[in-house]
């Protein structure tokens, strides 16, 4: 089992949609969450780190269910710019590297 | 405040040939980390440095290594290169408890 594991995607869809990204990690001593949005041929860019409360920014919302090892990020009112790859990162402690999931890719039509 | 910067941007290299790869952190940042994404496949975690040593390696082969300088930056050798190493090369730094990382624009290598 990969260490983590997102949706496969593509996602495909209108203008104004609401649509949510999967995220399962397998190391139960994960202690860091966090959501990069990565361009076509451009670098990873940090989303926004996950709290075990929740987080929201905008129209950007991440969740955390410890007990089931499960990272979700919303994303309300979809703009063409939202269009991209969505990483899920995932790191045990200081003291090792960090873990990317494959990505899931969004494509938000008009 | 300016971002972690790679050099070069594209490299053509052949079979056989070896590749320098550099990356200057973010200021105040001392931890770099090094990557692979391939076309159309997920970053692979190649090398972790801070504070001059390396902390933890991904599963690559040992001719991929690297260093990082009293300055902070750092430098990514691939020796005896092949035809699958072609990918970008993305480099990434930290600051002190390195909770979280942001990325340069990568290094584009081309093996041929």
């Amino acid at each position: 089992r990969k260490e983590v594991e997102q949706d496969p995607g593509p996602f495909n869809v209108p203008e104004g949609a609401t649509v949510a990204f999967n995220c399962t990690y397998s190391n139960s001593a994960s202690q860091s969450f966090f959501w990069y949005r990565q361009d076509c041929r451009k670098e990873p860019k940090l989303l926004m780190s996950v709290y075990s409360s929740g987080n929201e920014d905008g129209r950007f919302t991440a969740q955390l269910n410890r007990a089931s090892q499960y990272i979700s990020l919303l994303i309300r009112d979809s703009k063409l710019s939202d269009s991209a790859t969505y990483l899920c990162v995932v790191r045990e402690n200081y003291g090792q590297n960090f873990v990317f999931g494959p990505g899931t890719r969004l494509s938000v039509l008009p | 405040e300016a971002g972690v910067t790679q050099s070069p941007t594209h490299l053509i290299k052949t079979r056989g040939q070896q590749a320098t790869l550099r990356c200057s952190p973010i200021s105040g940042h001392t931890s770099v980390y090094w990557y692979q994404q391939a076309l159309g496949l997920g970053l692979q975690f190649l090398l972790w440095y801070d504070e001059g040593e390396e902390r933890n390696r991904g599963n690559f082969p040992p001719r991929f290594s690297g260093r990082q300088f009293p300055n902070y930056s750092s430098e990514l050798n691939v020796n005896a290169l092949e035809l699958e190493d072609s990918a970008l090369y993305l480099c990434a730094s930290g600051g002190p408890g390195g909770e979280t990382q942001y990325f340069g624009p990568g290094t584009r290598l081309l093996v041929l």
